[in-house]
């Protein structure tokens, strides 16, 4: 089945820094997605981006389909920003997850 | 407001009963899922159903038991045969067959004492 690497497995940084998420995928997929898991263990929709690039505030998201690999770039981090991120393809007809990235923003 | 709700939030079972965790959703969603989260762990996926009265296994199915009787609910069974219960488990739902964008609900953690 589709294989999901996320890199690096953990960041830590001090507040104001700009960090940049990576997700790599073994096959060509339909869907991809990142999604933020708060401290209570809520997965929170970042963005929805089989291809292209994608901006939300200080959130932004590129995905290049053709080279296997997405991009979750956030600016001037905030202490809230905090916690796991994940990338999850679609293979066949099932989402599947990559391990995540911890994210720790220090105040 | 349209969410998922999963029930309940904490659940505390003894050692060979089975338990059942609510999701409902009001999204109008043909697709929902199972997925569970060990401490550290991405997600790994139970069962899906892609149309009311179908579902089907995913990667970890054993000892778990589903039905989708309509379209709003997916309950999820984790019966005596699951060696390992005792996880974070999220139920999501998408409005495609072929997986459109996944919302999930706040989780069910469950504890085997």
């Amino acid at each position: 089945g589709i294989q999901v690497e996320q890199s690096p497995p953990d960041l830590i940084l001090q507040e104001g820094a700009n960090s940049t998420l990576r997700c790599n995928f073994s096959d060509s997929v339909n869907n991809l997605q990142w999604f933020h898991q708060n401290p209570w263990g809520q997965l929170i929709n970042l963005f929805y981006i089989p291809s292209g690039t994608k901006q939300n505030g200080r959130l932004s998201a590129t995905t290049v389909a053709t080279e296997r690999y997405s991009l979750l770039y956030i600016s001037s981090s905030q202490t809230t920003d905090s916690g796991v991120y994940f990338c999850a393809v679609t293979g066949a007809q099932k989402l599947v997850f990559g391990q995540g990235t911890r994210l720790t923003i220090n105040p | 407001d349209g969410g998922i709700t999963q029930s309940p939030k904490y659940l505390f079972r003894k050692e060979g009963q089975n338990v059942t965790l609510s999701c409902e959703q009001n999204l109008n969603h043909d697709a929902m899922y199972w997925y569970r989260q060990d401490p550290g762990q991405g997600l790994r996926l139970i069962y899906y159903s892609q149309i009311v009265n179908d579902f089907q296994k995913g990667d970890i199915a054993e000892g778990y038991s589903v039905s989708r009787e309509k379209k709003e609910s997916f309950p999820l069974t984790v019966t005596s045969a699951q060696k390992n219960p005792t996880a974070f488990y999220l139920c999501a739902s998408s409005g495609g067959a072929g997986h459109g964008e996944l919302f999930f609900g706040e989780g069910s953690r469950l504890t085997v004492l």
